[in-house]
């Protein structure tokens, strides 16, 4: 299975400035999905990134707040914009790998809070 | 409008008892259902999955149940081991995304 990792693990920011998370796996993968999990609520998926071309983002999120870069198979950055108190959440990445279809691996995830 | 619920947000089980956590949906268009676990400071991993064309599948411990009619699925933990204690959370296919219940927090106690 794929080992995924993040950086930073863990960061308390400022409202109005940005964050960019880092996702780094350990080996080559096609699509990459970043997450959102606010507290106390289910992980809801904010866009998904594919390697040359733009993310496709779900409906409440848009590129201005949340711009993600692919340069790579094996690295993907969320960056989280202009940032507010209800920004703070913990943000995942993941990718498609297993036997199983539409199966998950997930990195430890980034906990964000924005004062 | 959540596609994907889990109505019990908690449930404590004796160790060695059945654990039953369930799931309930409203798109009759996923194709495949998954249940992940999540401990504090961790990303979720997979724990089982099952096509829509099934109504079981198992794997050692665990085993999920799909109710198509009822739009329903459950996963059997059977024994429970203070090691499952956990956020269980379901998720639903949908096309090449994801889309995740609320998540139901096991307990199992000595």
């Amino acid at each position: 299975s794929a080992v995924i990792s993040q950086k930073p693990s863990r960061d308390i920011c400022q409202r109005g400035t940005s964050l960019t998370i880092q996702c780094q796996v350990d080996s080559q993968v096609t699509m990459m999905f970043w997450y959102r999990q606010q507290p106390g609520q289910s992980l809801t998926l904010i866009a998904t990134a594919n390697q040359g071309s733009e993310a496709t983002y779900e409906s409440g999120f848009v590129i201005d707040k949340f711009p993600i870069s692919r340069p790579n198979l094996t690295f993907s950055t969320l960056t989280v914009s202009n940032m507010s108190p209800e920004d703070s959440s913990i943000y995942l990445c993941s990718v498609y790998q297993g036997v199983s279809a539409y199966e998950q691996y997930f990195g430890p995830g980034t906990r964000l809070t924005v004062t | 409008d959540q596609q994907v619920k889990q109505n019990s947000p908690s449930l404590s089980v004796q160790e060695g008892r059945i654990s039953i956590l369930n799931c309930d949906y409203t798109n009759s268009m996923f194709d495949y259902f998954l249940w992940y676990k999540k401990y504090p400071a961790e990303g979720p991993t997979f724990l089982i999955s099952i096509s829509s064309i099934k109504d079981k599948n198992e794997d050692g411990r665990f085993t999920v149940f799909l109710n198509k009619s009822a739009k329903h699925l459950s996963l059997h933990i059977v024994p429970s081991q203070p090691g499952d204690s956990a956020v269980y959370f379901c998720a639903a296919s949908d096309t090449d995304k994801l889309i995740f219940g609320t998540g139901t927090r096991l307990q199992v106690f000595p």
